[in-house]
């Protein structure tokens, strides 16, 4: 069966401070794996993605995740957490070919304090 | 978020009341679905299109209907509204599913309240 585990459902940083926010998945074929940001009362922005290739991926606003397939994780990374990255964050995986069909998380809500 | 308009934004309904959800893209993409958002649940998704004319139930159809007349278009539509339908309905489509590393696109949102 196909799920996806947040272990972590609130994390507070300092603002300059490092942040990873953990994302294990299942899932029976090659995955197709995401990391969205949501703020308040706003839709899904698509921070990045993996599908092949190099495992580390980089995203925008300065954001990366590795993939690691023994594992089966998927976390996201950000070196200096700025206020403005305060928001939910959901990772999701999904088939590679075929109805993109995506299994999220149950998201982990990021607080920033100065 | 590129192409994919939702309307409404807000929609308050009472229970047994029908409505429909719009969703249109504007990237001539062949895949389309419907997601729902509950508190501490993430998105799930509730009806998929692969192309016009296909569509197919996701991991929680119960309540809603769905149909893909055009490659653009893909409503939403609740029968007999219920308070647990009361949630936030985000759309999403993408280009291909026979190519890998596709964007998918959401749309804003609509933020449904049944009472």
């Amino acid at each position: 069966a196909q799920s996806v585990t947040q272990p972590d459902i609130h994390i507070t940083v300092s603002e300059g401070a490092s942040l990873e926010l953990r994302c294990n998945y299942s899932y029976g074929a090659t995955p197709y794996l995401f990391w969205y940001v949501q703020s308040p009362g706003q839709g899904l922005q698509l921070l990045l993605k993996y599908f092949s290739g190099d495992t580390l991926v980089q995203g925008i606003k300065g954001f990366e995740a590795e993939f690691k397939r023994s594992q089966s994780s998927f976390n996201l990374r950000k070196p200096s957490v700025h206020w403005s990255d305060a928001a939910e964050y959901f990772c999701a995986v999904g088939p590679q070919t075929g109805a993109n069909n995506l299994f999220f998380g149950t998201g982990t809500r990021l607080t920033v304090i100065p | 978020n590129a192409g994919v308009t939702q309307t409404p934004k807000f929609q308050v309904l009472k229970t047994g009341q029908s409505m429909t959800l719009q969703c249109a893209q504007d990237m001539n993409h062949e895949y389309m679905s419907w997601y729902r958002q509950d508190p501490g649940m993430g998105l799930r998704l509730i009806h998929y299109s692969v192309g016009a004319g296909i569509t197919d139930q996701g991991e929680v159809p119960n309540g809603y209907n769905v149909s893909r007349s055009t490659t653009e278009d893909f409503p939403l539509r609740l029968l007999s509204a219920a308070p647990s339908q009361t949630s936030v309905y985000f759309c999403a489509s993408s280009y291909s599913t026979s190519a890998p590393g596709n964007t998918i696109y959401f749309g804003e949102g609509s933020w449904l309240t049944v009472v």
